[in-house]
């Protein structure tokens, strides 16, 4: 089973317009963390937003925030303003306990995000 | 440098061929990472590694072996390798704690004919 979920395959959003980006995540454990990466068509993998399960505040980043529900479990990215280069793919990831007793970061499958000028 | 690299950045290679790629980083970080990317699947957990001599399996690991004698190093081997192992495979680390994020390597294009 799925346990990082992105519905969204890809999504257009005009220029200085908010967007937002859905990620719904499975896990048991009681203390896990929420991640979002920005790959961008040059490959390589930016870190944006981290959610701790026990954070009791959204976390934000400058034009990034992470909307986090926890009983809906979701945690969706919030783009503030968008921007031309904020053209890319977007990964949410959680970091969970493993079979073996260790933390294991599983990622979904991406949502590609255009901003049109 | 610091930081974390992947050898080779693109190989080729046929089918039933043995092929390790490599990962070094420099941070001493205890966790490191091996993902495939392929379209439509997003990024797909191999094997992952807590420490040296610590590795576990993720989401794929069949046809895939890893060993990690030193912190630094965390290669991955395809034993025999087929053509659904085209792919590009990501390398990452990160820190012990609960807050740090992934660092990744630049990727290495494997293709497989």
């Amino acid at each position: 089973a799925q346990k990082i979920t992105q519905t969204q395959p890809g999504m257009f959003v005009q220029e200085k317009e908010a967007v937002t980006l859905d990620c719904t995540y499975d896990t048991s454990d009681q203390s896990y963390g929420l991640f979002w990466y920005k790959q961008p068509s040059s490959g390589e993998m930016i870190f944006l937003i981290y959610q701790g399960s026990y954070d009791e505040q959204n976390a934000t980043e400058g034009r990034y925030s992470l909307n986090f529900q926890k009983a809906r479990k979701s945690a969706n990215l919030v783009i503030s303003a968008s921007q031309l280069g904020d053209s890319a793919m977007y990964f949410c990831a959680m970091r969970e306990i493993g079979s073996g007793g260790y933390q294991k970061v599983t990622f979904g499958t991406g949502t590609k995000l255009q901003v049109i000028p | 440098d610091a930081g974390i690299t992947q050898s080779p950045r693109y190989k080729i290679t046929e089918t039933g061929r043995q092929v390790t790629l490599m990962c070094h980083q420099t941070w001493s970080h205890s966790y490191m990472f091996w993902y495939r990317q392929d379209l439509g699947h997003g990024l797909r957990l191999i094997y992952y590694s807590a420490a040296a001599d610590i590795t576990d399996k993720g989401e794929v690991p069949d046809g895939y072996v890893v060993s990690r004698s030193k912190t630094e190093n965390f290669p991955l081997t395809l034993e025999s390798a087929t053509r659904s192992q085209t792919s590009v495979y990501f390398c990452a680390s990160r820190a012990t704690g609960l807050g740090h994020e992934q660092y990744f390597g630049p990727g290495t294009r494997l293709t497989v004919t």
